[in-house]
């Protein structure tokens, strides 16, 4: 079966830095994202990897191992408006994006 | 970037009547469009997918004849759901691809709650 894996909760000090980690099962692989979703509103892009290596951003970085099946999002000087959930999804073989529980990322000032 | 605009945000129905959901992209093109539940405290749930000019892909699990979904041009799908019960209720968000990207990148609508009393 398909399967993606993150943490359910987090929990990191205003100006810090954080990794997020997501590790997947798919069949195929077409792609993988990092959505933010804050509280009663719909996912935002943060980020699309689909060769292996770190992706930067702006404070946000991701990276991808195809080989390991494994992604992190690296949030850095950490704001109180980053408390969100943190999707990761991967799109497989037939395009279809197959979505993470999501990381509840909690910001303590 | 690329904007999807849903409507409406916020819906209370009675039970028993049916909503209807719009999904337009502004500014782009959209062969597909996605459709998506979510429950609180729970991931996005594809439902379907919506093909311009053609039947939608409905998820195992999800009933067509509920949840009619119509991609009748680029830029617009609407999401019926019929015959709303409470149990309806949740938060239905679309998704739509640029068919002028190669990279694969969702543009998401803002999100439409649904409250049936």
């Amino acid at each position: 079966g398909q399967n993606i894996d993150q943490p359910t909760e987090m929990t990191a000090t205003e100006g810090a830095i954080v990794q997020i980690n997501c590790t997947y099962q798919t069949s195929g692989f077409n792609g993988l994202f990092w959505y933010q979703q804050h509280a009663g509103e719909a996912p935002t892009f943060l980020s699309y990897n689909v060769l292996d290596g770190l992706e930067e951003k702006g404070r946000f970085s991701s990276f991808l191992s195809r080989s390991k099946g494994y992604s992190y999002l690296l949030l850095k000087e950490l704001q109180m408006k980053d408390s969100a959930s943190y999707l990761c999804a991967v799109m497989d073989s037939n395009y279809q994006l197959i979505w993470g529980a999501g990381t509840k990322l909690i910001i303590k000032p | 970037g690329a904007v999807v605009s849903q409507h409406p945000s916020w819906v209370i129905c009675k039970s028993g009547t049916s909503v209807k959901i719009e999904c337009r992209s502004l500014d782009f093109q959209a062969t597909t469009m996605f459709w998506y539940r979510q429950f609180p405290k729970q991931s996005l749930m594809l439902m379907a997918t919506s093909n311009e000019g053609s039947k939608a892909t409905y998820e195992q699990g999800v009933e067509k004849d509920k949840f009619l979904i119509n991609h009748a041009s680029l830029t617009l799908s609407t999401l019926t759901v019929t015959s709303a019960h409470p149990e309806d209720s949740s938060f239905y968000i679309c998704s739509a691809r640029d068919s002028s990207l190669d990279t694969g990148e969702l543009f998401f609508g803002e999100g439409s709650r649904l409250t049936v009393l």
